[in-house]
């Protein structure tokens, strides 16, 4: 079975300073998306594909990364984008990490 | 603007079955590109896909949970609804309905592209 793991489980940032997260799975795998999840809210999809932004997903949002290793990095951290943020591999069915949190 | 709403009890007994319900605005439930799923938060097991449907009923199962599990559509009303057997207190979580677009429909892998609110469940007696 597939697992996940991301790394790490909480990153200081700054606002305006760029954030890496990352994301590893135990199989190689294209089939990664990212999710951004604030307080009380649903999660909502960032990037699909590895490296596909979702609709109107800023700029600053980028994915990479193939195989096992995976990274999604925020470019110039705006107060907005302090949350969770999930991958999710869908390489047979949804399956998802245990999340780091960007504050 | 696609809109997705959970509904059903937030208390549910322990061997009870759980049950829930999606309703699907501002858009086509019938769309031949997207599936219907759930999803649950808890914090011990984090996000975790329970089950999807496409429209004409095809449907997809975590297997870890299958055994327990029935989700069904009615293109009707615009609504799709999970049944949850034998439920305990590990199945207490947030749980949210989703569109869900597959990237291969014959095993129902994909993403999650818009999200309901989400409804709390509570399995306690």
């Amino acid at each position: 079975e597939m697992e996940l793991t991301q790394s790490p489980a909480t990153l200081s940032v700054s606002p305006g300073e760029s954030a890496t997260l990352s994301c590893r799975t135990s199989q190689s795998t294209n089939f990664l998306a990212w999710y951004q999840q604030k307080p009380g809210q649903a999660p909502r999809l960032l990037i699909y594909g590895a490296s596909t932004r979702a609709t109107g997903v800023p700029a600053r949002f980028i994915g990479g990364g193939s195989g096992t290793d995976f990274t999604l990095t925020i470019s110039s951290l705006q107060s907005e984008d302090f949350a969770v943020y999930y991958c999710q591999q869908y390489d047979k069915w949804p399956f998802f990490g245990p999340g780091t949190k960007v504050d | 603007q696609l809109r997705l709403q959970e509904s059903g009890p937030g208390l549910v007994k322990p061997s009870e079955t759980l049950s829930l319900t999606c309703t699907v605005s501002g858009g086509s439930i019938r769309s031949s590109s997207y599936l219907w799923g759930w999803i649950r938060q808890s914090p011990g097991k984090g996000l975790e896909w329970i089950a999807s449907i496409y429209y004409s009923g095809n449907t997809y199962y975590n297997p870890s949970l299958r055994s327990r599990l029935t989700i069904s559509i009615d293109t009707s009303t615009k609504e799709f609804s999970l049944k949850m057997s034998s439920v305990t207190a590990a199945d207490t979580a947030l749980y949210y309905c989703a569109r869900h677009e597959y990237f291969d429909f014959w095993s129902g892998s994909g993403w999650f592209d818009s999200w309901g609110q989400g409804t709390l469940v509570t399995v306690s007696s």
